[in-house]
């Protein structure tokens, strides 16, 4: 079936260190790809998506890139803050027109200043 | 643009009991879905609405259930509640159709049932 897998935390990390947090995915079809971010006590946001192989979703100085090849979606950040903190959720949608997004288990991440 | 809203933030309910969640999503958004998070099952969708009408629905039992308005309000319900159904319960919103379109998260309402 469609799933998602994400890297198992919690992660931790020092401030202004080098983030990756692996996603790999399983879907019929070519689905949209999101990453959410949940801050203590808050729902979710979007961090970033793709909605096609090779796309490259940025914001806050998070990337990451849709691979189609390997079916992946990893996000990559090249100086952490503090402010990072907060668990991570890799999703996709999109495919065999389901509506609704499918989601990994999440990644808990702290950075230590 | 206001974002998405969801009242009330807390419940806390006994087993038996029923409560009506309440969800008013981004103005000009037509589609509603409902989340379930736990710390055991992680989230998962309970159902999708659009137009009034529900699209898609999740693998939760008869006692969920959910209804959408004219104005794309939303209101989910759940009966004869169990220690299990302890739960955050997130909508969201997106323009039109959830499969392409971006979907927007409100804060939640945290259900605990004692």
């Amino acid at each position: 079936g469609n799933s998602v897998t994400q890297m198992e935390g919690p992660v931790t990390l020092s401030e202004e260190a080098f983030l990756t947090i692996n996603c790999t995915y399983t879907a019929t079809g070519y689905p949209s790809l999101f990453w959410y971010v949940q801050y203590p006590g808050e729902g979710l946001q979007l961090l970033l998506k793709a909605t096609k192989a090779d796309d490259k979703g940025s914001n806050k100085g998070f990337e990451a890139t849709y691979r189609k090849e390997t079916t992946s979606f990893h996000l990559e950040k090249g100086s952490v803050q503090v402010s990072d903190s907060a668990v991570y959720f890799c999703a996709l949608s999109g495919f065999q027109g389901a509506q609704k997004l499918v989601f990994g288990q999440g990644t808990r991440l702290t950075i230590n200043p | 643009k206001a974002g998405v809203t969801q009242t009330p933030r807390y419940l806390i309910k006994t087993r038996g009991q029923q409560v009506t969640l309440s969800c008013s999503p981004i103005s000009g958004h037509r589609s509603v879905s409902w989340y379930q998070q736990t710390p055991g099952q992680g989230l998962q969708f309970l159902f999708e609405y659009f137009s009034e009408t529900q699209r898609n629905k999740g693998n939760f039992p008869g006692r969920f259930s959910g209804r959408q308005f004219s104005n794309s309000r939303s209101e989910m319900n759940v009966s004869t509640l169990e220690l299990g159904d302890s739960a955050l319960y997130l909508c969201a919103s997106s323009r039109e159709t959830p499969s392409r379109d971006t979907q927007y998260f409100g804060p939640g309402t945290r259900l605990t049932v004692l």
